[in-house]
């Protein structure tokens, strides 16, 4: 069974950092693109960034570029999301997902909650 | 970035009834390998999301056959016949033709 676990959440002022992890198991972690994606408080969703299996093409959601940044680790069967700057409007709960290979996600993890404050 | 748009954004149905939700897209989802990436999730409460569809019409393993997909281009439908207690929630259509990928704002199912 597939699972996704996040962790590395919590409250940090603006301009601060925080790095998400997201720990997968229940299937060949290597052989699949992974994301982020988020959902501000009472809000719809919205995809942060994207990752190869082998890590070596990534992408991100303009609000986020040259802030975030995707990483994994295979051998670890580890994603990982570097959040620098960040800011009021990065509050969100963000979500680890599985690409199915057809341009799509199929299974979520249950998300960990980021809140930028004063 | 490709903009979808969901109608309606608020689904009152009783139990039993069949219920629809629209999907216009800002521009066609058709990529050049032919297909479209057009894909629905449904969230309830407090929960993660759930995909139900993808590529307009194919139902994900466990999905009753209630629901269903449709469409092409740029006007999608996703259709639940006999709407049940557990379908309540929010639905989303998600585009991954073009990156960045993007989603409806979400239409909500009440019961009556």
């Amino acid at each position: 069974e597939v699972h996704l676990v996040e962790s590395g959440g919590g409250s940090v002022r603006p301009g601060g950092s925080l790095r998400l992890s997201c720990a997968a198991s229940g299937f060949t972690f290597s052989t699949y693109w992974m994301s982020w994606l988020r959902q501000a408080p009472g809000k719809g969703l919205e995809w942060v960034a994207n990752m190869k299996e082998d890590g070596s093409e990534e992408d991100y959601v303009d609000s986020v570029r040259g802030r975030f940044t995707i990483s994994r680790d295979n051998a670890k069967n580890s994603l990982y999301l570097q959040m620098n700057s960040l800011r009021a409007e990065d509050t969100a709960v963000y979500y680890c997902a599985r690409d199915s290979g057809r341009r799509t996600v199929d299974y979520w993890g249950q998300g960990t909650l980021v809140t930028v404050s004063s | 970035d490709v903009v979808l748009t969901q109608s309606p954004l608020s689904l009152p149905v009783t139990l039993g009834q069949a219920a629809s939700i629209s999907c216009r897209s800002s521009r066609s989802l058709e990529k050049s390998d032919g297909n479209i990436y057009l894909s629905w999730f449904h969230q309830r409460p407090g929960q993660s999301p759930r995909r139900l569809i993808y590529e307009v019409s194919n139902r994900d393993s466990g999905v009753p056959d209630r629901f269903s997909g449709s469409g092409s281009a740029t006007d999608f439908t996703l259709k639940i016949n006999r709407v049940e207690a557990e379908d309540v929630g929010v639905y989303y259509c998600m585009q991954g033709t073009q990156w960045p990928y993007t989603f409806g704002q979400g239409t909500k199912l009440e019961i009556k």
